[in-house]
């Protein structure tokens, strides 16, 4: 159950567009389509934001969209506002019936 | 309104025990699976454990198999999370998270509880 691999930090300057990479292996990432993505500012509870690879739930603004490409998937925020400062962290299910999280990465907005 | 609020963290010593409560409104309690997932101070997210609705199947992250046992009641609309053999490694905010098992996320979080174990 290794953790999934993120950058520790990236940063943008408003209205910039930012991506975030998260790699597993194919025990995870790579064998499902159930990425997920969470927001978390500090002292709050994480946030889904995006869902199976790409879909974004009900009131998460379409500047967020997610993909994946083999064992990586990635989290695209366009148009980098204020309020998206915040720690990132991505999930997978696992072929064990588990869930692993990446590291996190904070994204500062400039 | 989705609401999951947790109850029960604290200071305990190493090697103590503590029982984590998550109390569930707003949502068809029975019809969904339940996790936990714990962050340390300054950490990322953790994934322990998951519950499905029926308490039929039950994961553990290898970090807390054989000391930690989740369940549930589904007619309190109460899950559970007893943590036994503590160790400092297990200090942490416990998060209880609803799993959404169509895509297999976590779409509603409760606020945390605050677990420290120091002696």
């Amino acid at each position: 159950q290794s953790a999934l691999t993120q950058p520790a930090s990236v940063s943008g300057s408003p209205g910039q567009s930012i991506t975030i990479s998260c790699t597993g292996t194919s025990s995870d990432v790579g064998g499902y389509n159930y990425v997920s993505w969470y927001q978390q500012h500090p002292g709050k509870a994480p946030k889904l934001m995006i869902y199976e690879v790409s879909n974004r739930p009900s009131g998460v603004s379409n500047r967020f969209s997610g993909s994946k490409s083999g064992n990586t998937a990635s989290l695209t925020i366009s148009g980098l506002q204020a309020e998206d400062e915040a720690d990132y962290y991505c999930s997978s299910y696992t072929s064990s019936s588990t869930w692993v999280f990446g590291g996190g990465t904070k994204l500062t907005v400039l | 309104e989705v609401q999951l609020v947790e109850s029960g963290g604290g200071l305990v010593k190493p090697g103590g025990s503590l029982r984590l409560s998550c109390a569930a409104s707003g949502f068809t309690f029975s019809s969904y699976s339940m996790n936990w997932v714990r962050q340390a101070p300054g950490k990322g997210l953790e994934w322990v454990s998951s519950i499905s609705s029926s308490s039929s199947y039950i994961y553990y992250a290898d970090s807390v198999k054989g000391r930690f046992t989740i369940s549930r009641d589904n007619a309190k609309n109460s899950l559970y999370l007893q943590m036994n053999s503590l160790r400092a490694e297990d200090t942490a905010v416990y998060y209880c998270a609803r799993a959404n098992w169509e895509s297999r996320s976590f779409d509603y979080w409760g606020q945390g509880t605050l677990v420290t174990v120091s002696s």
